[in-house]
């Protein structure tokens, strides 16, 4: 089973350039987020989607936007990167329930130069 | 503010047994979660607390105390393959997950 799918794995950015992050999952989970994890720091939420059609901001949201037009899907774009969005991003997945775990992908490795 | 506190770095033996702490202050509480996460991987899910006293899963158990705002992970009969960070997170009121620095802990044989 695939579960949550990234892509790509890593990417390397000129600062100013757009860049759109892609998130697959096939669980059927109603709830997606965006995580960045950077060192020395705990995972910060950027964006979620607690069911296809609606987003929220999470604690980090400038510079970035998704859209939630399916269940499957939970792109994340950078529209104009900056040298500060270099960082690991995961996106992640549950089906809503309060007890139940995200699900991680492997996440994106994106440097912004 | 929200914070969760984690040691930075713990060191261990190799068959021993290794107690990582966690303290919480967040705008409400709706459960505790621990995840590890190996160097270069994604976070995947170990245990689950919403309810005070300990959660036992094989060689690990997570322990919850919700009127001291504490929790910790408990890790038996350690092994090499238990190097690894391990991320402690609180669901506050609002559902969402807060993230503790994580603990990166190191065996040695």
């Amino acid at each position: 089973t695939a579960g949550i799918t990234q892509a790509p794995t890593s990417q390397i950015l000129a600062a100013g350039r757009s860049m759109t992050l892609r998130c697959t999952q096939d669980m059927r989970h109603n709830a997606m987020y965006w995580y960045r994890q950077d060192l020395g720091l705990g995972l910060r939420l950027i964006h979620y989607s607690n069911t296809a059609g609606t987003t929220g901001k999470g604690e980090v949201p400038d510079g970035y936007s998704v859209s939630r037009a399916n269940t499957d899907d939970f792109p994340l774009t950078l529209a104009s990167a900056v040298p500060s969005q270099t960082s690991v991003y995961f996106c992640a997945s549950s089906d809503g329930d309060s007890n139940q775990p995200q699900h991680f992908g492997d996440g994106t490795r994106l440097s912004i130069l | 503010g929200q914070n969760i506190d984690q040691p930075t770095e713990m060191t261990a033996t190799e068959g021993a047994i290794v107690q990582i702490n966690c303290t919480y202050q967040t705008s409400g509480f709706n459960g505790l979660f621990w995840y590890q996460q190996h160097a270069g991987e994604a976070p995947t899910f170990l245990s689950y607390n919403v309810l005070d006293g300990l959660e036992e899963k094989g060689r690990f158990s997570s322990f919850l105390s919700r009127s001291k705002g504490y929790s910790y992970l408990l890790l038996k009969e350690l092994q090499m393959k238990d190097s690894a960070s391990y991320l402690c997170a609180v669901r506050d009121s609002n559902y969402q997950l807060i993230w503790g620095a994580g603990t990166k802990l190191i065996i040695k044989p």
